[in-house]
């Protein structure tokens, strides 16, 4: 069974540029979920998606942070425009559709703002 | 708001000894833990997990124990080997599945 794919593994861009990150979550999951982990810091939760709509986003910094998930599979997360503090690893998950929802990681971005 | 704290940033243990890693947590409607190790460039793997219902569960060389009195619970890994070096994860969650993340306890196995 694959595991979650993301896409690219690493950016660097410079503040106030936009940049946009992809995840293919594992065949058959229906949840995904987008993490931020600053270096020295757990994962923190963005967003989750319960196939193609929106579970919480409390945390996601709408003014700038925007996140899609079409047709249910695939999804997208962009920023738009970057500051400094956006530098960090962003991490897709997934979990199946029964049963506790252990989440399965991809291997993340590591995005770095100049 | 930190409801998932590691107090310890690290930890170094020799080969074929146990290591014990440390979780807390505030909110007592929490009722799902879970370990994740995480390697460099790599994304967190599961480990382990136990429900509030238990105390204990264990899976081959890994055994978690919850004191929910306490609020707190272990990762111990019997023996240890130099391939655990990593940085293990504890996690937590209620019903709704919002995962929170301590900050992580970097484990090093001495051969």
């Amino acid at each position: 069974e694959a595991g979650v794919a993301q896409s690219p593994r690493y950016k660097i861009i410079e503040k106030r540029q936009s940049v946009a990150f992809w995840c293919n979550p594992i065949s058959g999951h229906a949840t995904l979920y987008w993490y931020q982990q600053i270096l020295g810091q757990g994962p923190k939760l963005l967003i989750q998606f319960q196939n193609n709509g929106v579970v919480d986003d409390s945390q996601l910094p709408k003014d700038r942070f925007s996140a899609e998930r079409l047709k249910g599979v695939d999804s997208t997360l962009k920023i738009q425009p970057a500051k400094l503090e956006d530098s960090a690893v962003y991490l897709c998950a997934s979990s199946p559709n029964t049963g506790r929802k252990t989440q399965y990681f991809g291997p993340g971005t590591r995005l770095l703002v100049l | 708001d930190q409801q998932v704290k590691q107090n310890s940033p690290s930890l170094s243990v020799q080969e074929g000894r146990i290591s014990i890693l440390n979780c807390d947590y505030t909110n007592s409607m929490f009722d799902y833990f879970l370990w994740y190790k995480k390697y460099p460039a790599e994304g967190p793997t599961f480990l382990i997990s136990i429900s509030s219902i238990k105390d204990k569960n264990e899976d081959g060389r890994f055994t978690v124990f919850l004191n929910k009195s306490a609020k707190h619970l272990s990762l111990h890994i019997v023996p240890s080997q130099p391939g655990d070096s990593a940085v293990y994860f504890c996690a937590a969650s209620e019903a709704n599945n919002d995962m929170r993340f301590g900050a992580g306890t970097r484990l090093t196995v001495k051969p």
